[in-house]
């Protein structure tokens, strides 16, 4: 049973350029977020998604999008990635928002130069 | 807008004193929820609490939901080196269209002289 599952685990960009965070989980979950966490700050949350077909802003969403493909996957993009956006991304999944358990991926820490 | 603020952002302790992170919230939860982070690790989940004044123990490990359902404490008795952490408390706080998200507090940082 592998849970939430991100890829890439690490990964460096260049200023400008884009990439896509990849998030699947396998335990038939509605809702799926993902968060960004940075030293001192604990975890933010960038964009969630409640259930599939649906997508909403968290607390820190200017720079990124998201995806919900399907129930498994969740995937946040960086369109023109800035040295703010180094920081380590989690993304998570629970049955229902707030009200279970929450399960995180391994995390792909991300920098920016 | 509503937020989980978390005390103390650090805590450095000699093994075998106790701990103690304090959550609050600017409104009422419907429930609260406790994580723990281990070094370099992801957040795994510890407990949630529900009911208002509701305490629930884990081994060393108390956790309190206050009757306002606005505040909430972990303490831990006697830590221990595996107690090396951070603690989060995170709560469903509701959107301007009345959904709800899963915010963290900052966390509690805590760490453990042997």
């Amino acid at each position: 049973n592998a849970g939430v599952t991100q890829t890439p685990k690490f990964q460096v960009l260049k200023t400008g350029q884009s990439m896509t965070l990849q998030c699947a989980q396998d335990m038939n979950h509605n809702s799926m977020y993902w968060y960004r966490q940075d030293p001192g700050m604990g975890l933010r949350l960038i964009y969630y998604s409640a259930s599939e077909g649906t997508t909403d802003k968290g607390e820190v969403p200017n720079g990124y999008n998201v995806s919900r493909l399907n129930k498994r996957e969740f995937s946040l993009r960086l369109e023109s990635a800035a040295p703010s956006q180094t920081s380590v991304y989690f993304c998570a999944s629970s049955e229902t928002i707030g009200r279970t358990e929450a399960f995180f991926g391994q995390g792909t820490r991300l920098t920016v130069v | 807008g509503q937020q989980v603020m978390q005390i103390p952002q650090y805590q450095h302790v000699q093994e075998g004193e106790d701990f103690t992170t304090y959550c609050n919230s600017s409104t009422t939860l419907s429930n609260i929820q406790w994580y723990k982070q281990r070094p370099g690790g992801h957040p795994v989940f510890l407990i949630q609490l529900v009911k208002s004044g509701e305490v629930k123990k884990q081994k060393r490990l108390t956790f309190q939901f206050g009757e306002a359902k606005k505040n909430s404490s972990l303490h831990i008795t006697a830590t221990q080196t595996t107690d090396v952490g951070t603690y989060f408390c995170a709560g469903p706080v509701t959107s301007m269209d009345s959904s709800y998200k899963l915010i963290f507090g900052s966390g509690t940082r805590l760490l453990v002289r042997p």
